[in-house]
């Protein structure tokens, strides 16, 4: 079974601060995508890293994928308030087909505070 | 707006009930998955159809069935419920027609429920 182990679970910030959230595993996924959650609604997918080593900017998020595809974090540049939610990282095993199942971790759940 | 559509919105029942979730997956996707979420376990995959085929099954509990028919919308069917069921239940669809993102999964809202 993949697991994937999100940290820190929980994080509460001011306005104006860096963070930076983990995802890690023991195995190795074909690709690791990220989504925010915020309350009272489903997850939605913020950014897909496919290549180990890879760096994708999203604004002023930074998103990285370990080098051997099992670890991945996610940066967030001078954190707003809007930036609050919960922060799931996901990975895929395998590539293309209909089946496609995703491993999800528990999430960080972020607090921006004004 | 994610495109994926699902009812009830909330839904309050009792232990030993049957209920019903339904779920239409995005203009053109074909495959639909289902989540449970809950506070202690996280997003954990049900089961996902394909084109109205079972294709991967995850920690389904036998009390669970889902089945997705031919307009593609798809039922996911809880009995027997317990307390311990309560928890927001998502769909989400994925594989696009010919030149999209096959692999993005989009959710829809979820359906929140409280078993008593």
């Amino acid at each position: 079974t993949q697991l994937l182990e999100q940290s820190p679970q929980f994080l509460s910030i001011q306005e104006g601060e860096n963070l930076t959230v983990y995802c890690n595993s023991s195995s190795v996924f074909s690709s690791l995508q990220w989504y925010r959650q915020e309350p009272g609604e489903g997850p939605v997918l913020l950014v897909t890293v496919v290549t180990g080593g890879e760096v994708k900017k999203l604004k002023r998020l930074t998103f990285q994928f370990g080098d051997a595809r099992k670890d991945s974090s996610l940066h967030i540049t001078a954190a707003q308030p809007g930036d609050t939610g919960l922060y799931l990282c996901a990975g895929a095993p395998g590539s293309g087909g209909s089946n496609y199942k995703l491993t999800f971790g528990k999430g960080t759940l972020l607090t921006v505070n004004p | 707006d994610s495109g994926v559509t699902q009812t009830p919105k909330h839904l309050i029942t009792a232990t030993g009930q049957r209920v019903t979730l339904r779920c239409s997956p995005r203009s053109g996707d074909l495959s639909v998955y289902w989540y449970q979420q809950s506070l202690d376990q996280g997003l954990q995959f049900l089961i996902q159809y394909y084109n109205g085929e079972e294709r991967a099954k995850g920690n389904i509990l036998e009390r669970f069935s889902a089945q997705q028919f031919p307009d593609l919308h798809s039922e996911l069917n809880l009995s027997s419920l317990e307390l311990g069921d309560s928890a927001l239940y998502f769909c989400a669809s994925s594989v696009a027609p010919a030149g999209g993102d096959t692999k993005t999964q989009y959710f829809g809202p979820g359906t929140r429920l409280l078993v008593l």
